[in-house]
């Protein structure tokens, strides 16, 4: 399985814009890079989905460089809901690499 | 509203009840999955379903026995648990192989006594 690595907390302020990066070294010609947001005792939400270069919709952009090795997730101005915990995933259409949850990136918003 | 709902929310059970998660989605996916979630763990992947045919079962102990009548359903039916089963157990869609955007539901507590 193509493994993600990601920082296991950060800490932030409200009003700041937050990046956090994922690195996957292994990943294939196919696979896209999806990020989700999990709150508490919810089941995790999507968030984003690139391939490569630079995507944006209303809650983030994710920017890929060309290697795709690793993925940047921004959040613009980030407020205290969005003290979630966030999650990488890799994978292509196929496969169980895209279902595989690591341990994400805990983000902690501090007024 | 994420479109994957589960039934029910809470449930305590005895380790010696039988007792079912439900899950139903409104997506029109073909791929249904369970997830579990223990405090403080990653998710862990536990059956996937495509096209109602059960196509991974990661290791999961008999104890716990999935049911897809058809696409839109999921079941998961349990008998003789431990208190260690005890946890979040997640249900997720999506549309075409595994890999694609997975939605999730909303999750149903278990606690195990």
């Amino acid at each position: 399985l193509a493994k993600t690595t990601q920082p296991i907390s950060m800490d932030s302020y409200e009003g700041q814009e937050v990046n956090i990066t994922c690195s996957h070294n292994n990943i294939a010609t196919n696979d896209y890079i999806t990020w989700y947001q999990q709150f508490p005792s919810q089941g995790p939400r999507f968030i984003i989905q690139g391939y490569k270069t630079k995507v944006t919709n209303e809650v983030a952009s994710l920017f890929i460089p060309a290697d795709r090795k690793s993925s940047t997730l921004s959040l613009p101005r980030v407020s205290l809901s969005d003290t979630a915990v966030y999650y990488c995933l890799v994978g292509g259409d196929t496969g169980r690499r895209a279902l595989t949850f690591g341990s994400g990136t805990r983000l902690q918003v501090q007024p | 509203e994420t479109g994957v709902t589960q039934t029910p929310r809470h449930l305590v059970m005895g380790m010696t009840n039988k007792k079912s998660l439900k899950c139903e989605q409104h997506l029109g996916h073909n791929a249904m999955y369970w997830y579990k979630q223990s405090a403080k763990k990653p998710l862990e992947l536990m059956f996937v379903y495509n096209f109602k045919e059960q196509t991974e079962n990661n290791s999961v102990p008999s104890r716990f026995s999935p049911e897809c009548p058809n696409s839109s359903h999921l079941f998961l039916h349990l008998h003789t648990l431990q208190p260690e089963d005890s946890a979040l157990y997640l249900c997720a869609s999506s549309q075409g192989g595994e890999g694609n955007t997975i939605y999730f539901g909303e999750g149903s507590w278990l606690t195990v006594v």
